[in-house]
């Protein structure tokens, strides 16, 4: 089983539209969460941490639920330059940052 | 200002042959990371320095080998290339503090092709 596990996709939405992505992690011990975000042939630059309670930033609201192990990204009001790849990762430690990444979930945005 | 900064961006050499990435980091951070990404995006983590000493080896074959000669530079160097090296490698710093993971900054990559 990898260590983080989301869907590839791709998720095809219309301009507008609400898409949620999910992720489950197998370490039980992991202590930070985040969502990276990656455009085609670019590096990966994060999008926002995640926390127990929930956070929102702007159209991005990411949710954790240790219990299930299960981490959430909603993107509201979708626009043509969100389409990327949605990385899910985990940190399994409170040691020096050792970030596991899952495979990403592809958003193509179309008008 | 580029704040992670990677050459080459692209290298093109053939099997057997020995060639080395730079990286370099002007965020004044302590800890800077190699990430290979392969033919399937899949992201995973080589090694980690923090303040020049090696934290983090993740079972890479010992033909690679890392060398921090200051906190703002880590290079990589690969002996005796081979067809699966072939990939994606992100340089990355990140500030460490009271042992909680923060935002990793990435360097754009360098696109090694081995032929």
């Amino acid at each position: 089983r990898k260590e983080v596990e989301q869907d590839p996709g791709p998720f095809n939405v219309p301009e507008g539209a609400t898409v949620a992505f999910n992720c489950t992690y197998s370490n039980s011990a992991s202590q930070s969460f985040f969502w990276y975000r990656q455009d085609c042939r670019k590096e990966p630059k994060l999008l926002m941490s995640v926390y127990s309670s929930g956070n929102e930033d702007g159209r991005f609201t990411a949710q954790l639920n240790r219990a299930s192990q299960y981490i959430s990204l909603l993107i509201r009001d979708s626009k043509l330059s969100d389409s990327a790849t949605y990385l899910c990762v985990v940190s399994p430690n409170t040691g020096f940052q050792k970030l596991v990444f899952g495979t990403g979930t592809r958003l193509l945005v179309s008008p | 200002d580029t704040a992670v900064s990677q050459t080459p961006k692209y290298l093109v050499t053939q099997m057997g042959n020995d060639k080395s990435i730079k990286c370099e980091q002007n965020l004044g951070h302590d800890t800077m990371y190699w990430y290979k990404q392969d033919s399937k995006k899949f992201l995973k983590i080589m090694f980690s320095y923090n303040n020049k000493e090696l934290i983090i080896n993740e079972t890479v074959p010992n033909r690679f080998s890392p060398k921090s000669p200051d906190k703002a530079h880590l290079n990589l160097h690969i002996n005796s290339l081979e067809l699966g090296d072939s990939a994606v490698y992100f340089c990355a710093s990140s500030q460490v503090a009271s042992g909680l993971a923060y935002e990793q900054y990435f360097g754009p990559g360098t696109r090694l092709t081995v032929t």
